[in-house]
């Protein structure tokens, strides 16, 4: 099944709300890394965030490790945020490798 | 900024045609992936390559092979396409293991 549950599907928003995306996996984790990708465009890593929480300009990223969840806060949203969010979960039994999520579909409306 | 270069963007092609996609990475790393994303964008791992040695293949048909020359680059090969490889194929490297990935802008096949 499915390590990696990523919620929601996709989101509308209107431009300067805020957006929080969800990340949840079943299995012992070693890392969790965050992407982002333009509309048929490449990924991009937002944050590798193994647990805690970080902070990238209006992006901020929580691991939690216990609750086997990460999560995306986007704040004050830009039209130029929208495209499709990945989580990507490395497993602690199998490095190296990525699981990811089927992403959100994030849509900023002006 | 892109530094994992990945040649062709596109190919159209038929089926039982081989295909060779290209992928360089400049960042001097020593760890090289390739990942299928399929019609419904979920990404899966195909290979991984840490200093030109295979150390993942996830259960990928033998028609496919990774080609390295060096540790900038990791190539693919695919022998006999078939209609289930349309997808976008993405190169990714990492500094080392457990480390975060940069990926390349991706290589869209379709195989009609």
């Amino acid at each position: 099944g499915q390590q990696v549950q990523q919620s929601p599907a996709s989101l509308v928003l209107q431009e300067g709300e805020n957006a929080e995306l969800q990340c949840n996996f079943s299995t012992s984790l070693n890392s969790m890394q965050w992407f982002y990708q333009r509309p048929g465009g490449s990924l991009v890593s937002l944050f590798y965030n193994p647990s805690g929480t970080k902070h990238s300009g209006r992006l901020t990223s929580t691991t939690v490790i216990k609750e086997r969840r990460s999560s995306l806060h986007i704040s004050s949203s830009q039209t130029t945020d929208s495209g499709t969010y990945l989580c990507a979960l490395e497993r602690r039994s199998n490095y190296n490798v990525l699981y990811f999520g089927s992403g959100t579909k994030l849509t900023v409306e002006p | 900024e892109t530094a994992v270069f990945q040649t062709p963007n596109y190919h159209v092609t038929q089926v039982g045609n081989e295909v060779s996609f290209n992928c360089k990475q400049t960042l001097g790393h020593d760890t090289m992936y390739w990942y299928k994303q399929d019609s419904k964008k979920l990404l899966k791992i195909m290979f991984s390559y840490n200093n030109k040695q295979l150390i993942v293949n996830e259960t990928v048909p033998r028609r496919f092979s990774p080609q390295s020359s060096d540790k900038a680059h990791l190539n693919l090969r695919i022998k006999s396409v078939e209609p289930e490889d349309s997808a976008v194929y993405l190169c990714a490297s990492s500094r080392g293991l457990n480390e975060r990935l940069f990926f390349g802008h991706g290589t869209k096949l379709s195989v009609l």
